[in-house]
Order: structure tokens, then sequence, then C-alpha cells
């Protein structure tokens, strides 16, 4: 089964920095993998999704997501932060069917001005 | 615009009252899903739907019921609410047809229920 784990559940950055969110998962499978954002009092909406296709994936709003098999790992990544990316982001994954959509713990991301 | 909507936004009420949160879309999607949002623990999915009176249980089930009539609906429904079913609730769907495993789920925008 599909397990999703994210490591740390608030990052603060400053403005103009580097933001790296974690994400590794686990799976005897191939995974299907996602990073959605959730802006206050909103739904969540997709950044972007990791198809076998490339394992460098770019999404919205600039950010982007490797895929490394060899650390089992999906780390989101934005070369330099803005206000406006403050947020909570959550990584999601599954391995294929109709199994259950597994969501990490959810990374809130303040950022300083 | 394609849209899951969910009603209430907001519903506040009493250990045991029967409620139903109701979740509607308008983009055909075979797979719905149920998932509840708490600090700490992310989201966590309560029941899904594969198709029209198909549905099965996810990992916290219980205290919910979920029905699929028409593929558009997948009410939400708490016959005796209790205070640790509040949260706040999603509703997702997402195409999901054979093969198409990449599709992301498509998001309501949440209803925040609180029981007392």
């Amino acid at each position: 089964a599909q397990s999703v784990t994210q490591l740390g559940s608030h990052v603060s950055v400053s403005e103009g920095a580097l933001v790296l969110l974690r994400c590794n998962y686990s799976s005897s499978v191939p995974p299907y993998l996602f990073w959605y954002v959730q802006y206050p009092n909103q739904g969540l909406q997709l950044l972007l999704k990791y198809t076998s296709a490339a394992t460098l994936v770019k999404g919205i709003n600039g950010f982007e997501a490797e895929f490394k098999k060899s650390e089992t790992s999906f780390h989101l990544t934005k070369p330099s932060a803005h206000m406006s990316d403050a947020a909570e982001y959550f990584c999601a994954g599954h391995s294929g069917g109709y199994q259950k959509v597994t969501f990490g713990i959810g990374t809130k991301l303040q950022v300083i001005p | 615009e394609a849209q899951v909507t969910q009603n209430p936004r907001y519903l506040i009420t009493v250990t045991g009252k029967k409620l139903t949160v109701t979740c509607s879309q308008n983009m055909n999607h075979e797979y719905m899903s149920w998932y509840r949002q708490d600090p700490g623990l992310g989201l966590r999915q309560i029941y899904y739907s594969m198709n029209v009176e198909v549905t099965d249980k996810g990992d916290v089930p219980e205290g919910y019921k979920v029905s699929r009539k028409e593929k558009r609906n997948f009410p939400l429904i708490l016959e005796s609410p209790s205070p640790n079913q509040t949260s706040l609730y999603f509703c997702a769907s997402s195409p999901r047809d054979s093969g198409v495993w990449d599709s992301p789920l498509h998001f309501g925008n949440g209803t925040r229920l609180t029981v007392t």
C-alpha cells in the first residue's frame, strides 16, 4: 500500500529565498504522486503531478518537483519565494487502480517579508 | 464552470442530530471521495465511490454513511454526530477512468462542521 510522509509541518522562508518542502513515499509499485496547495478558507488545488514521462515536473506558480526513485522522494521546490506562496502544501499519492489516495500531514509555508 | 460544490460551508449542530452534507460535481467524473482534515493529521479518507452504486470505506469510515445514487452526487451522512466529528470536510472527484491513474482530484471548498 502507498504511504506518504511529509517532513516538517511548518516551514518559514524569507521572501526571495529557496522553498524546499519534503515528501517521501513508500510503495512497492511505481507511485502516482501529486502536490496540492490549500489557501486559507479554500479547497485543495493541484500544483503538479508526477507521471512516468519525466522525473522533473513543473507546476503552476513556478513550483517544480523531482521524482527520485533511489531516495523514494518527491520534494517540492521553488527558487524564489513570494508572499503569495504562503499556504499549506500537501503531498499525496496512490499506487494505481481505484485505491485510496493517501495524503501527507501537510506543510504550512510561511513567507517572511 | 467545472466544479465540485459542497453545501453547507459552515454547520453547527448538536450531538445526535442527523445531518447531511451534500456534494455535487458537474464534470461527469466516475470517482468521488470524502475526506476530513484535522490539524496535524492531514486529510484522511472517509469513503470513496468508483461509480454509481459502488462505494467503499476509506481510513476513517466509523460514524459516517454515504450513497451514490446518481453519478454527480455523493452526500455524506452523519446519522448521530458526536463532538469528535468536529472537523473540516472535503469532497473530491476525479475522472480516474481505467488506465488514467494520474488524474488529479478536484476538491470542493469544504464544510466546516462543529458538533457540540
